[in-house]
């Protein structure tokens, strides 16, 4: 079984710039995260879809990151403009549904570096 | 909020010693508590999971865990190390407002030497 694919795998920006980071889930698949991990911390929960629709970005600081997931199983999570706080690990996730029975598969991570 | 606390940010041992890593939550609540472990390189993978019954948890490689409600720990145990569990391990707590969302703890950077 294929896992979580996730692209760009490595990216460095200045700050103040753009980025943006891609994910193609588990196949079937309908409930997908996206983590930050930052050096030393474990993984922070920003934002989580149900298929197409959102069901918590309660920690996404909206005023410079957006996610979406318009056909419900590919996302993107887009950072603009970034700041150096937002050197991290970026984790997409997907679990069959949104019971917490559900297994979370994680991706290898993109690393973003803002210099 | 809910929130995991490892107590052990590295650990070094040698082959065959026994490991026990810390993990204590904070959350009244019913919970799932699960222990994720990252190879170097590679993603972050379940080694283990608790959602109820027997609070002694088994997992892939030889790995359990005990849930103790009482001391809001799910500690994470191996009898005998090897160099090939050289790994960051995190634990973490769904619960909280449901959803099937993970709080995960620091990590526990761990080293087997030979």
């Amino acid at each position: 079984e294929a896992g979580v694919a996730q692209s760009p795998r490595y990216k460095i920006i200045e700050k103040r710039q753009s980025v943006a980071f891609w994910c193609n889930p588990i196949s079937g698949h309908a409930t997908l995260y996206w983590y930050q991990q930052i050096l030393g911390q474990g993984p922070k929960l920003l934002i989580q879809f149900q298929n197409n629709g959102v069901v918590d970005d309660s920690q996404l600081p909206k005023d410079r990151f957006s996610a979406e997931r318009l056909k419900g199983v590919d996302s993107t999570l887009k950072i603009q403009p970034a700041k150096l706080e937002d050197s991290a690990v970026y984790l997409c996730a997907s679990s069959l549904t949104l019971y917490s029975g559900n297994t979370i598969y994680f991706g290898e991570g993109s690393w973003l570096t803002v210099v | 909020a809910q929130s995991v606390s490892q107590h052990n940010h590295h650990v070094i041992l040698s082959e065959a010693a026994s490991l026990e890593l810390g993990c204590n939550y904070s959350y009244g609540g019913t919970v799932n508590l699960f222990w994720y472990v990252q190879y170097p390189g590679q993603h972050l993978q379940l080694l283990l999971k608790y959602f109820s019954g027997d609070p002694l948890v088994k997992g892939i490689k030889g790995f359990e865990a005990e849930f103790i409600k009482s001391k809001f720990s799910f500690n994470l145990r191996k009898p005998s190390v090897q160099w090939s569990d050289t790994a960051e391990y995190f634990c973490a707590v769904n619960g909280e407002g449901g959803g099937n969302k993970l709080t995960f703890g620091t990590g526990t950077q761990l080293k087997v030497e030979l």
